[in-house]
């Protein structure tokens, strides 16, 4: 089975910062994505940014980027330049890459942007 | 409408009434998943729908939950004799087959209390 962990159940930056959300997963699987998810209040779940496990390169989005240690089973995500937009609950989602593509999730964790 | 639709958003019910939450997915997608996400938690997997089918109905907690799907497209999630327990907010997304190489779009969610 697979587990994802998300140790920091709430994190507070200031506004213009960087901050780095943990997320540990575990699998036996070799193939599989690993995702960062946002929810904001309005409860729906928007994809921030997406890692292939076969891609040995770290996935950017503009102010996003992870940091994918495939052998320590880690996926954290960077949030540079951090604005009052980015408060939000912070999920990391893990499926395997074929198949029944069911999100594996974390608990989540509860980021504040202060101004 | 272009995006994952879910009704009611919310939704009051007492304790051994039954309920029934739509999911109208974005046109063309095969793929449907319903997740619940308790208060404080990550969101759990219930159901996998690829066209009408449901190969993977793992995640409902107990015969009191079932699911279908229509036409590939719409999708009902009924609650019989709810419990308190019960009370979380049921989100649904669609995919494309594939969908990890692609995305899961997901729906705003529909918070159901049980009273």
């Amino acid at each position: 089975a697979q587990t994802v962990t998300q140790s920091q159940p709430e994190m507070s930056v200031q506004e213009a910062e960087t901050v780095t959300l943990s997320c540990t997963y575990d699998t036996s699987e070799n193939n599989y994505y690993l995702f960062w998810y946002k929810q904001p209040p309005s409860r729906q779940m928007i994809l921030v940014i997406r890692q292939e496990a076969y891609k040995q390169q770290n996935a950017t989005e503009n102010r996003f980027s992870v940091n994918f240690q495939k052998a320590a089973k880690s996926f954290s995500l960077k949030i540079s330049d951090s604005q009052l937009g980015d408060t939000a609950m912070y999920f990391c989602a893990f499926t395997i890459n074929f198949g029944n593509e069911k999100l594996t999730f974390g608990t989540g964790t509860r980021l504040t942007i202060i101004p | 409408g272009a995006g994952v639709s879910q009704s009611p958003s919310n939704k009051v019910t007492e304790k051994g009434k039954d309920v029934e939450l739509r999911c109208d997915p974005i046109s063309g997608h095969t793929a449907l998943y319903w997740y619940r996400q308790s208060l404080g938690q990550g969101l759990e997997f219930l159901i996998y729908f690829q066209g009408n089918s449901a190969p993977d109905k793992s995640g409902l907690p107990s015969d009191r939950f079932s699911a279908e799907r229509t036409g590939g497209s719409v999708s009902t999630l009924t609650i019989q004799r709810t419990q308190q327990e019960d009370s979380a907010v049921y989100l649904c997304a669609s995919s494309l087959v594939g969908g990890a190489r692609g995305e899961a779009f997901f729906g705003q969610g529909t918070r159901l209390t049980v009273v």
